[in-house]
């Protein structure tokens, strides 16, 4: 079946870890996308990726990071830098280099901190 | 500014009711695109529509209809004949061509109750 997966469901992590997001994608999908979400609030943009070996930062791309090695992965790497990273985490691609095409989303994965 | 207004945080509604989810935009591009998307209980977003801006055909989907105007920036969405799997929160989006098309802006979401 085609779609987008993300694991693990839960993440907990401890004071000053990195921890590593996975989001793969069999839909053949060029773009990529990360977001978060918090509590009774919209999805923000966190990186996106156009192409593979490119990707951008969103509206609040601080204390994360990104890779684009493959086309099927966009892994989210959050890192000891971000103060407050409890959060759901959606991944979601979208079909076409030009943009503004609609995104597909995975589960997502919930982040807790220790 | 871009923006997405979802002024409506919770509707409470009872089943077979019809229920109409508001949503106003902000932009200043001429081209952009909108979407709705539907969060159920597991979290996954569930895409409903894509409307572009040159599109302003309302559009019928089974219980579901859209109603796009350009003059007041407002694509609500009503559901006709509520039932209880459409409890759900449902968020309006909006992704502006200034950007590349890449940058999407979502509201803040209407969180939708169906009673029995």
């Amino acid at each position: 079946d085609g779609g987008i997966t993300q694991s693990p469901k839960y993440l907990f992590r401890k004071e000053g870890q990195n921890v590593t997001l996975s989001c793969e994608q069999n839909l053949n999908h060029d773009a990529m996308y990360w977001y978060r979400q918090d509590p009774g609030q919209g999805l923000r943009l966190i990186y996106y990726s156009q192409i593979v070996n490119d990707f951008q930062k969103g509206d609040i791309a601080e204390g994360y990071s990104v890779s684009r090695e493959k086309k099927e992965s966009f892994p989210l790497t959050v890192t000891s830098a971000q103060k407050n990273p409890t959060a759901f985490y959606l991944c979601a691609s979208g079909g076409a280099v030009r943009g503004g095409e609609t995104q597909y989303f995975g589960p997502g994965t919930r982040l807790l901190v220790l | 500014a871009q923006k997405v207004t979802q002024a409506q945080t919770e509707i409470s509604v009872v089943e077979k009711e019809d229920v109409t989810l508001d949503c106003v935009y902000e932009t200043r591009d001429t081209t952009y695109y909108l979407f709705w998307y539907k969060q159920p209980p597991s979290g996954e977003l569930v895409f409903l529509i894509r409307r572009n801006s040159f599109d302003e055909q309302n559009e019928i989907s089974g219980r579901y209809s859209w109603n796009f105007q350009k003059s007041t920036s407002s694509f609500n969405f009503t559901i006709t004949a509520s039932q209880v799997v459409d409890s759900a929160v449902y968020f309006c989006a909006l992704t502006p061509w200034n950007t590349g098309g890449f940058k999407t802006i979502f509201g803040a979401g209407t969180r939708l109750f169906v009673k029995a």
